[in-house]
């Protein structure tokens, strides 16, 4: 049956810290990857994407890996400041799949001063 | 910059009313979707809407659910007889194209079915 509700994996970081949040994909097909940020009460805001054919893309204080062998994704936050805390999904889109997006469970990052 | 912007922020309906939750896309996004987020759980995709018609849909998108473009700014979302597992946030999100572009979304329809 379903679950009553997702228990968050939990990322805490000391500011100034660099953050990794990883994410696993399932399905080898997908080729376009994009991390989301979710603060209380607001909806998912687009921070950085990559599409399957690299492995590596940096914005301004984040970069995302992707490594297709283990269909393992990562986001890395640089110098982390307590405004990075929030909930943080990755999100494919498949290959020939429309463009319907599908979201990972989503890792919680907690900024400790 | 331009945002995606829904109305209203929050929802609240007597089990069996219709609901109409509104949203205006970024204007010149072509693309347009709505998702859910049950409290606790993941976003869930509903419906992709292109060209005045639906392009692709979920499960969840039965019957009781419908979208609309009335006219050259709005985009909504109609649950015509509400149940009680319809209670979420609603998100609506558009894009330029389709593929591997970047979905912008608003801050959410919080729908709460009495």
């Amino acid at each position: 049956g379903e679950s009553v509700g997702l228990h968050l994996p939990t990322l805490s970081v000391q500011e100034g810290d660099n953050s990794i949040i990883n994410c696993a994909y399932s399905n080898s097909a997908s080729d376009y990857f994009i991390w989301y940020k979710q603060e209380s009460g607001k909806g998912p805001q687009f921070i950085i994407d990559i599409r399957s054919n690299m492995d590596k893309r940096q914005g301004q204080r984040v970069t995302v890996l992707l490594n297709k062998t283990v269909k393992h994704l990562s986001l890395q936050i640089a110098a982390t400041q307590p405004g990075d805390s929030a909930v943080y999904f990755c999100a494919e889109i498949l290959t020939g799949g429309g463009n319907k997006l599908t979201f990972g469970t989503g890792t919680q990052l907690k900024v400790e001063l | 910059e331009p945002e995606v912007t829904q109305t209203p922020s929050h929802q609240v309906t007597q089990m069996g009313q219709e609901v109409i939750l509104r949203c205006v896309p970024i204007s010149n996004h072509l693309y347009f979707y709505w998702y859910r987020q049950i409290l606790g759980q993941k976003v869930e995709f509903l419906v992709s809407f292109y060209n005045n018609e639906i392009s692709e849909k979920s499960e969840i998108f039965d019957d009781q659910f419908s979208v609309e473009r009335p006219d050259g700014s709005n985009f909504t979302l109609k649950i015509r007889s509400t149940k009680l597992e319809d209670s979420a946030m609603y998100f609506c999100a558009s894009s330029e194209n389709q593929g591997s572009q970047p979905q912008h979304f608003g801050d959410g329809t919080r729908l709460s079915i009495l």
